[in-house]
Protein backbone atom coordinates (compact mmCIF):
# COMPACT_ATOMS: atom_id res chain seq x y z
CA UNK A 1 0.00 0.00 0.00
CA UNK A 2 1.22 3.26 -0.78
CA UNK A 3 1.72 5.97 2.21
CA UNK A 4 3.16 8.82 3.54
CA UNK A 5 4.59 9.06 7.04
CA UNK A 6 5.43 12.58 8.62
CA UNK A 7 6.83 13.16 11.47
CA UNK A 8 7.11 14.73 13.93
CA UNK A 9 2.74 14.82 14.23
CA UNK A 10 3.31 18.61 16.00
CA UNK A 11 6.34 20.68 16.94
CA UNK A 12 7.05 23.54 19.06
CA UNK A 13 9.83 25.90 18.41
CA UNK A 14 10.89 29.96 19.62
CA UNK A 15 10.93 32.23 17.07
CA UNK A 16 14.53 32.25 14.97
CA UNK A 17 14.96 28.65 15.72
CA UNK A 18 15.63 25.99 12.91
CA UNK A 19 13.57 23.04 12.79
CA UNK A 20 13.53 20.04 10.24
CA UNK A 21 10.32 18.03 9.41
CA UNK A 22 10.43 14.45 8.18
CA UNK A 23 8.65 12.32 5.73
CA UNK A 24 9.04 9.12 4.61
CA UNK A 25 6.95 7.43 1.74
CA UNK A 26 6.29 3.88 0.02
CA UNK A 27 5.22 5.21 -2.79
CA UNK A 28 5.88 3.20 -6.30
CA UNK A 29 6.86 4.59 -8.90
CA UNK A 30 8.20 7.61 -7.86
CA UNK A 31 7.52 11.07 -9.55
CA UNK A 32 8.55 13.69 -7.69
CA UNK A 33 7.84 14.89 -3.87
CA UNK A 34 6.07 18.40 -3.06
CA UNK A 35 6.13 20.28 0.73
CA UNK A 36 3.00 22.40 0.81
CA UNK A 37 2.20 24.53 4.00
CA UNK A 38 -1.88 25.06 5.11
CA UNK A 39 -2.34 27.91 7.32
CA UNK A 40 -5.04 27.13 9.74
CA UNK A 41 -9.07 27.09 7.50
CA UNK A 42 -6.59 27.66 4.47
CA UNK A 43 -6.02 25.58 1.49
CA UNK A 44 -2.48 24.51 0.85
CA UNK A 45 0.08 26.49 -0.93
CA UNK A 46 3.41 25.18 -2.51
CA UNK A 47 6.46 25.35 -1.06
CA UNK A 48 9.08 22.63 -3.06
CA UNK A 49 8.27 20.08 -6.12
CA UNK A 50 11.72 17.78 -6.62
CA UNK A 51 11.82 15.42 -8.78
CA UNK A 52 13.57 11.75 -8.37
CA UNK A 53 16.94 13.45 -9.72
CA UNK A 54 16.70 16.37 -7.31
CA UNK A 55 18.14 16.18 -4.01
CA UNK A 56 17.99 19.52 -2.50
CA UNK A 57 15.63 22.65 -3.00
CA UNK A 58 15.10 26.03 -1.63
CA UNK A 59 12.78 28.75 -1.24
CA UNK A 60 13.77 31.54 0.66
CA UNK A 61 13.93 30.27 4.40
CA UNK A 62 12.79 26.82 3.43
CA UNK A 63 15.20 23.50 2.31
CA UNK A 64 13.65 20.73 1.37
CA UNK A 65 15.81 17.48 0.65
CA UNK A 66 15.43 13.84 -1.44
CA UNK A 67 16.96 10.80 -1.05
CA UNK A 68 15.01 8.92 -3.16
CA UNK A 69 17.00 5.69 -2.39
CA UNK A 70 16.07 5.84 1.59
CA UNK A 71 12.74 7.08 -0.06
CA UNK A 72 12.67 9.82 3.04
CA UNK A 73 12.67 13.66 2.69
CA UNK A 74 13.10 16.81 5.12
CA UNK A 75 12.13 19.94 5.03
CA UNK A 76 13.72 22.55 7.24
CA UNK A 77 13.05 25.75 8.51
CA UNK A 78 15.53 28.47 9.17
CA UNK A 79 15.44 30.93 11.07
CA UNK A 80 11.61 30.83 12.36
CA UNK A 81 9.25 33.16 12.25
CA UNK A 82 5.55 33.52 13.51
CA UNK A 83 4.21 33.24 10.19
CA UNK A 84 5.70 29.79 9.61
CA UNK A 85 2.87 28.12 12.20
CA UNK A 86 0.85 25.80 9.71
CA UNK A 87 0.34 22.17 9.04
CA UNK A 88 3.40 21.31 6.77
CA UNK A 89 2.36 18.60 4.35
CA UNK A 90 4.42 15.96 2.37
CA UNK A 91 2.57 14.80 -1.07
CA UNK A 92 4.03 11.75 -3.25
CA UNK A 93 3.42 11.94 -6.80
CA UNK A 94 3.63 8.40 -8.87
CA UNK A 95 3.80 7.66 -11.78
CA UNK A 96 2.21 4.96 -12.74
CA UNK A 97 -0.25 6.46 -14.37
CA UNK A 98 -0.17 9.21 -17.11
CA UNK A 99 -2.47 11.47 -14.89
CA UNK A 100 0.03 11.35 -11.43
CA UNK A 101 -2.11 9.84 -8.27
CA UNK A 102 -1.24 11.98 -5.27
CA UNK A 103 -0.41 11.05 -1.82
CA UNK A 104 -1.09 12.85 0.91
CA UNK A 105 0.42 12.97 4.56
CA UNK A 106 -1.07 13.90 7.40
CA UNK A 107 1.05 16.71 8.18
CA UNK A 108 3.16 17.92 10.95
CA UNK A 109 1.44 21.41 13.02
CA UNK A 110 4.82 23.25 13.86
CA UNK A 111 3.63 26.52 15.75
CA UNK A 112 6.33 29.62 16.23
CA UNK A 113 6.12 30.98 19.76
CA UNK A 114 7.35 34.45 20.21
CA UNK B 1 -0.79 33.54 -6.33
CA UNK B 2 -3.69 31.17 -7.31
CA UNK B 3 -6.81 32.25 -8.94
CA UNK B 4 -8.84 29.33 -7.69
CA UNK B 5 -12.34 30.33 -5.39
CA UNK B 6 -14.32 28.79 -2.93
CA UNK B 7 -17.72 30.02 -1.47
CA UNK B 8 -18.81 29.71 0.96
CA UNK B 9 -15.65 29.86 3.40
CA UNK B 10 -18.32 28.51 6.72
CA UNK B 11 -21.60 26.97 6.05
CA UNK B 12 -23.88 25.88 9.26
CA UNK B 13 -27.07 24.03 8.06
CA UNK B 14 -29.32 21.56 9.59
CA UNK B 15 -29.93 17.66 8.43
CA UNK B 16 -31.71 16.91 5.46
CA UNK B 17 -31.02 20.10 3.69
CA UNK B 18 -29.55 20.47 -0.29
CA UNK B 19 -26.41 22.45 -0.75
CA UNK B 20 -24.02 23.27 -3.09
CA UNK B 21 -20.06 24.25 -2.55
CA UNK B 22 -18.91 26.53 -5.63
CA UNK B 23 -15.45 25.95 -6.89
CA UNK B 24 -14.11 28.90 -9.61
CA UNK B 25 -10.67 29.35 -11.22
CA UNK B 26 -9.58 31.78 -14.00
CA UNK B 27 -6.51 29.92 -14.72
CA UNK B 28 -7.94 28.25 -17.78
CA UNK B 29 -6.74 24.48 -16.14
CA UNK B 30 -8.55 21.47 -17.35
CA UNK B 31 -7.92 19.29 -14.53
CA UNK B 32 -10.10 20.51 -10.86
CA UNK B 33 -10.06 18.11 -7.55
CA UNK B 34 -12.03 18.01 -4.66
CA UNK B 35 -10.58 16.77 -1.43
CA UNK B 36 -12.15 16.25 1.75
CA UNK B 37 -9.83 16.77 5.23
CA UNK B 38 -10.51 16.22 8.65
CA UNK B 39 -8.80 18.10 11.56
CA UNK B 40 -5.19 16.53 11.90
CA UNK B 41 -6.06 14.07 8.70
CA UNK B 42 -4.92 13.89 5.49
CA UNK B 43 -6.50 15.06 2.33
CA UNK B 44 -9.05 12.25 0.77
CA UNK B 45 -9.67 12.79 -2.94
CA UNK B 46 -13.72 12.90 -3.18
CA UNK B 47 -13.92 14.19 -7.06
CA UNK B 48 -11.95 14.79 -9.87
CA UNK B 49 -12.62 16.07 -13.18
CA UNK B 50 -10.35 16.12 -16.39
CA UNK B 51 -12.36 19.10 -18.70
CA UNK B 52 -15.65 19.59 -19.58
CA UNK B 53 -18.30 16.92 -18.96
CA UNK B 54 -15.67 14.84 -17.85
CA UNK B 55 -16.24 14.13 -13.85
CA UNK B 56 -15.03 10.80 -11.83
CA UNK B 57 -15.26 10.01 -7.99
CA UNK B 58 -12.20 9.66 -6.07
CA UNK B 59 -10.44 7.33 -3.72
CA UNK B 60 -13.06 8.10 -0.81
CA UNK B 61 -16.47 6.98 -1.19
CA UNK B 62 -18.67 10.45 -1.18
CA UNK B 63 -22.37 10.71 -1.28
CA UNK B 64 -22.12 14.18 -2.93
CA UNK B 65 -21.67 15.07 -6.99
CA UNK B 66 -19.80 17.39 -8.94
CA UNK B 67 -20.68 18.85 -12.45
CA UNK B 68 -18.24 20.40 -14.93
CA UNK B 69 -20.52 22.34 -17.42
CA UNK B 70 -17.95 24.81 -17.94
CA UNK B 71 -13.79 24.56 -17.68
CA UNK B 72 -13.85 27.25 -14.64
CA UNK B 73 -16.49 26.13 -12.29
CA UNK B 74 -16.68 22.72 -10.91
CA UNK B 75 -19.37 22.86 -8.09
CA UNK B 76 -19.70 19.88 -5.07
CA UNK B 77 -23.32 19.14 -4.30
CA UNK B 78 -24.83 17.02 -1.47
CA UNK B 79 -28.59 16.41 -1.93
CA UNK B 80 -29.42 15.67 1.47
CA UNK B 81 -26.71 16.78 4.51
CA UNK B 82 -26.07 14.44 7.57
CA UNK B 83 -23.87 14.98 10.52
CA UNK B 84 -21.30 12.80 9.40
CA UNK B 85 -20.74 15.36 6.11
CA UNK B 86 -19.09 17.94 8.78
CA UNK B 87 -15.92 18.48 7.40
CA UNK B 88 -13.37 21.19 5.33
CA UNK B 89 -14.05 21.05 1.58
CA UNK B 90 -10.94 22.00 -0.38
CA UNK B 91 -11.17 22.34 -4.11
CA UNK B 92 -8.18 22.06 -6.43
CA UNK B 93 -7.00 23.08 -9.86
CA UNK B 94 -3.57 21.61 -11.96
CA UNK B 95 -1.95 23.29 -14.47
CA UNK B 96 -1.16 20.33 -16.61
CA UNK B 97 -3.11 19.94 -19.58
CA UNK B 98 -4.67 16.65 -20.05
CA UNK B 99 -2.89 15.82 -22.97
CA UNK B 100 0.53 16.79 -21.68
CA UNK B 101 3.21 13.66 -20.83
CA UNK B 102 3.89 13.78 -17.10
CA UNK B 103 5.44 16.80 -16.05
CA UNK B 104 7.51 17.22 -13.45
CA UNK B 105 6.65 20.83 -12.74
CA UNK B 106 2.95 20.71 -12.38
CA UNK B 107 1.34 22.26 -9.88
CA UNK B 108 -1.41 21.97 -8.01
CA UNK B 109 -3.31 25.14 -6.93
CA UNK B 110 -6.23 25.03 -3.81
CA UNK B 111 -9.12 27.36 -2.93
CA UNK B 112 -9.23 28.26 0.94
CA UNK B 113 -11.29 25.48 1.24
CA UNK B 114 -15.25 25.24 2.66
CA UNK B 115 -15.80 24.64 6.66
CA UNK B 116 -18.98 22.70 6.19
CA UNK B 117 -21.05 21.78 9.46
CA UNK B 118 -24.29 19.76 9.51
CA UNK B 119 -26.37 19.81 12.64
Amino acid sequence: KNQVEQSPQSLIILEGKNCTLQCNYTVSPFSNLRWYKQDTGRGPVSLTIMTFSENTKSNGRYTATLDADTKQSSLHITASQLSDSASYICVVSDRGSTLGRLYFGRGTQLTVWP
Amino acid sequence: EADIYQTPRYLVIGTGKKITLECSQTMGHDKMYWYQQDPGMELHLIHYSYGVNSTEKGDLSSESTVSRIRTEHFPLTLESARPSHTSQYLCASSNRQVTDPPATNEKLFFGSGTQLSVL
